[in-house]
């Protein structure tokens, strides 16, 4: 089985401006989570979702959004970017059930000037 | 609410010699623990899960980790480590009711030839 797709793996963007991160899950998963990794915070949840809700929500601004679709490729969407919102941006996909392996893809790096 | 220890940030070792991760847990229930693995510029592979079926969990490259619930421990080791295993760790509890992960602050493993 092919493993989590992210798109695009590199970013820079300028402050204000917004961005969105695409992630593909393992086939048969049906859901989709993403953490943003930093230096100083280390990694923390952002969001999941399961069949297009989204389920669990982390300690991050309205700015931070995101959807999945019928399909379970998700989607992050991140508004009037800045700068301390560079990251490495990590998607993870699992069965769904809870307690279930997260199985990672390479992640998106943005950079934000 | 759980959570999760990594008691080194660094840890130097000799190719060839043990490798020892330590990670402390705090839960009021039998979690789920996970072990991960990030090498530089890419996404966490799995190394090892520990879902209460053996205290003693096998993973990945000669990795394993032991359950030791009156230690409240879940640490990693391997025998003879190798240059490959350069890389930071992550120990991860998978938070009861949701489906979120809380991760560890990781250890950055460091192979000396």
């Amino acid at each position: 089985k092919a493993g989590v797709t992210q798109t695009p793996r590199y970013l820079i963007k300028t402050r204000g401006q917004q961005v969105t991160l695409s992630c593909s899950p393992i086939s048969g998963h049906r859901s989709v989570s993403w953490y943003q990794q930093t230096p100083g915070q280390g990694l923390q949840f952002l969001f999941e979702y399961f069949s297009e809700t989204q389920r669990n929500k982390g300690n991050f601004p309205g700015r931070f959004s995101g959807r999945q679709f019928s399909n379970s490729r998700s989607e992050m969407n991140v508004s009037t970017l800045e700068l301390g919102d560079s990251a490495l941006y990590l998607c993870a996909s699992s069965s769904g059930g809870l307690q279930e392996t997260q199985y990672f893809g390479p992640g998106t790096r943005l950079l934000v000037l | 609410a759980q959570s999760v220890t990594q008691l080194d940030s660094h840890v130097s070792v000799s190719e060839g010699t043990p490798v020892l991760l330590r990670c402390n847990y705090s839960s009021s229930y039998s979690p789920s623990l996970f072990w991960y693995v990030q090498h530089p510029n890419k996404g966490l592979q799995l190394l090892l899960k520990y879902t209460s079926a053996a205290t003693l969990v096998k993973g990945i490259n000669g990795f394993e980790a032991e359950f030791k619930k009156s230690e409240t421990s879940f640490h990693l080791t391997k025998p003879s480590a190798h240059m490959s295993d350069a890389a930071e760790y992550f120990c991860v509890v998978s938070e009861r009711g949701t489906y979120k992960y809380i991760f560890g602050t990781g250890t950055r493993l460091k192979v000396l030839a």
